[in-house]
């Protein structure tokens, strides 16, 4: 079956350190990978997606390159900040008519002043 | 872009009682939407996905009459928990594939504590 394996957490980073979050993944077929962020108390959030090999998702700073030879989809940030303080999820679905998602067991990082 | 509205954000009931989780995709159509569930402190577990006009498939170990899903309309996917207990608290949340390219969009989440 698919599966997503995540870096464990928690992560506690001070302000403007780098940011790596590990993220591999099982699956038969080329799934879509993604990048989710869940704020405390709120839903999740699209942070970033790839849809095939070598793709790079950006988004507010933060990147993840679709890596076929390695599985893996590691999210990365050059300097983190306070507000990115949340719980980060890596998924995958198998392609843009695919249905559920396979959710990692999320990552939390807190980054402090 | 794509917005999915789940309403209400949060609810407390007592236990016995039922609950009713709506999920309304704003500007798109959605023929199928997913209800997932998020224990504290750990990542989101499939319910059961909502197919529009038909019923609802239940992954294994979801109690199907407990977690009652319509999907009536395009736009509009309702989860009822049933006779709630206490260990049904959870934070609830239902997701729609909004037509790009493998992507999905969330709704807010409900948080349901059953007291």
């Amino acid at each position: 079956g698919n599966s997503v394996t995540q870096m464990e957490g928690p992560v506690t980073l001070s302000e403007e350190a780098f940011l790596t979050i590990n993220c591999t993944y099982t699956a038969t077929g080329y799934p879509s990978l993604f990048w989710y962020v869940q704020y405390p108390g709120e839903g999740l959030q699209l942070l970033l997606k790839a849809t095939k090999a070598d793709d790079k998702g950006s988004n507010k700073g933060f990147e993840a390159t679709y890596r076929k030879e390695t599985t893996s989809f590691h999210l990365e940030k050059g300097s983190v900040q306070v507000s990115d303080s949340a719980v980060y999820f890596c998924a995958l679905t198998l392609g843009p008519n695919a249905g559920k998602s396979t959710f990692g067991d999320g990552t939390t990082l807190t980054v402090k002043p | 872009g794509a917005v999915v509205s789940q309403h209400p954000s949060w609810v407390i009931c007592k236990s016995g009682t039922s609950v009713k989780i709506e999920c309304r995709s704003l500007d798109f159509q959605a023929t199928t939407m997913f209800w997932y569930r998020q224990f504290p402190k750990q990542s989101l577990m499939l319910m059961a996905t909502s197919n529009e006009g038909s019923k609802a498939t239940y992954e294994q170990g979801v109690e199907k009459d407990k977690f009652l899903i319509n999907h009536a309309s395009l736009t509009l996917s309702t989860l009822t928990v049933t006779s709630a207990h206490p260990e049904d608290s959870s934070f609830y949340i239902c997701s729609a594939r909004d037509g790009g390219a493998g992507g999905y969009t969330f709704g807010s989440g409900t948080r349901l504590t059953v007291v």
